[in-house]
């Protein structure tokens, strides 16, 4: 079975330039998860979906971030503008409403 | 959500068995106790989880004590494939509320 794909697996931008993370969850699960890890912050949940609706979005830093659901398939993290201080590994997860989290191999975003 | 304490790093004989504590004296009735890991460059992997009985399956065995105030993760014949970061997480099961808070845990390496 295919798990959780994110595209792409790394991206170099310069400051300002949009940036769109791209995830497609496991076939059946409903719950998606955002979250971005640094050295200085570990792994930090940034939002997550259930049934395509954001719960909670807490986590987001900043007005910058946005993320959409717009199916069950597909899921975007989109930087608006990009900061260096962006830079880190994102990673997508998804599950079962009851059942453990799967991750993805994430993206490695770097912000020059 | 409760919080975790786990040793920051350990060491283990590849072939031996690995006992990986976690505390959690704070965790709630219906908070379950998660074990994941993180491979270096690679998405967190779900290990096991279990609410107040040791639980075992293809990969290690969770011991949970009877006041549920810690538990143990046990990697029956360590290799050096284990060497990764294992990160102990308290949550409450499934349903919209489903998200795990990463904390900093334990890097173990398997010494051959």
């Amino acid at each position: 079975d295919a798990g959780v794909i994110q595209s792409p697996r790394h991206e170099v931008t310069e400051m300002g330039q949009e940036v769109t993370l791209r995830c497609k969850p496991i076939s059946g699960h409903n719950s998606l998860f955002w979250y971005r890890q640094t050295m200085m912050r570990g792994l930090e949940l940034l939002i997550y979906f259930n049934n395509n609706v954001p719960i909670d979005d807490s986590g987001m830093p900043e007005d910058r971030f946005s993320a959409k659901m717009p199916n069950a398939s597909f899921s975007t993290l989109k930087i608006q503008p990009s900061e260096p201080r962006d830079s880190a590994v994102y990673f997508c997860a998804s599950s079962r409403s009851t059942g453990p989290q799967h991750f993805g191999d994430g993206t490695r975003l770097s912000i020059l | 959500d409760a919080k975790t304490t786990q040793p920051t790093s350990m060491d283990c004989a590849e072939g031996r068995a690995a006992n990986l504590p976690c505390n959690h004296s704070t965790i709630s009735g219906n908070e379950y106790v998660y074990w994941y890991r993180q491979i270096h460059s690679q998405g967190p992997q779900y290990i096991i989880h279990g609410l107040k009985n040791n639980e075992t399956n293809e990969m290690a065995s969770l011991i949970i004590t009877e006041d549920r105030k810690s538990s143990t993760l046990i990697l029956p014949h360590a290799t050096l494939r284990d060497t990764a970061v294992y990160y102990c997480i308290v949550s409450v099961y499934g349903g919209a509320t489903n998200k795990l808070i990463f904390g900093t845990g334990t890097l173990l390496a398997v010494q051959p």
